[in-house]
């Protein structure tokens, strides 16, 4: 069954450093999204992706963050400068169409020092 | 602003009983309402999907009911077992985002 995979599973960073989180999404999927889970708290919504630009996005997605699709399989998110409140766990979603089920990846859970 | 509230927060159940998770959000208008699995330090695993035009999903021991207009859903789990003991989300799709529920963290006693 296919399936949304992501890279790295963990990160561990410096405060101010540049990460960038690698996502796969479903082969024939169209739409991309980025979630973020800070522990004990809410899935949160960070941004969606559809047709190489972004379609919405939440006020926690501020210029730190952007997003790309480098190539027909990856999908890409990355955090400029990063602070100790981005420590979280980071899934990447993807579904066929806006109003399908969205299938999501295992998580890069990425910590910040 | 989508509100998602799931009652009750933590449920504990002697094996085989059924089990029944509550989700109600504050702006009618979604395209669907997805329920999901979490384990511990995990993902989100899709359990079942309910379109805006649907009433009610089922997949296996799962059953989803949608009441758009009073902003109700309800999943109900038959005969439980340890196997089953996860946190479960609601989150519902407006506008190109799902918004989530906190959860129900359901733990099954053997």
């Amino acid at each position: 069954e296919p399936e949304v995979t992501q890279t790295p599973s963990h990160q561990v960073t410096q405060m101010g450093q540049e990460v960038i989180l690698r996502c796969v999404p479903i082969s024939n999927h169209l739409y991309f999204y980025w979630y973020r889970q800070i522990l004990g708290q809410k899935v949160e919504f960070l941004v969606s992706f559809y047709n190489n630009e972004i379609s919405e996005k939440s006020e926690i997605f501020d210029d730190q963050f952007s997003v790309e699709r480098p190539d027909g399989s990856n999908f890409t998110l990355k955090i400029r400068s990063t602070k100790l409140e981005d420590s979280a766990m980071y899934f990447c979603a993807s579904s066929a169409n806006r109003a399908r089920e969205q299938y999501f990846g295992p998580g890069t859970r990425l910590t910040v020092t | 602003k989508q509100e998602v509230t799931q009652i009750p927060a933590a449920l504990s159940v002697p094996e085989g009983e059924n089990l029944v998770l509550n989700c109600s959000f504050t702006d009618s208008a979604i395209y669907n309402l997805q329920w999901f699995r979490q384990d511990p330090g995990k993902g989100l695993t899709s359990l079942l999907l309910i379109q805006s035009s649907q009433r009610e999903q089922t997949s296996g021991r799962l059953n989803a009911s949608l009441d758009k207009s009073s902003g109700r859903s309800t999943l109900y789990i038959a005969a439980s077992q340890p196997g089953d003991s996860a946190t479960y989300l609601c989150a519902v799709l407006n506008d190109y985002k799902l918004s989530f529920g906190a959860g129900t963290t359901v733990t099954v006693r053997a």
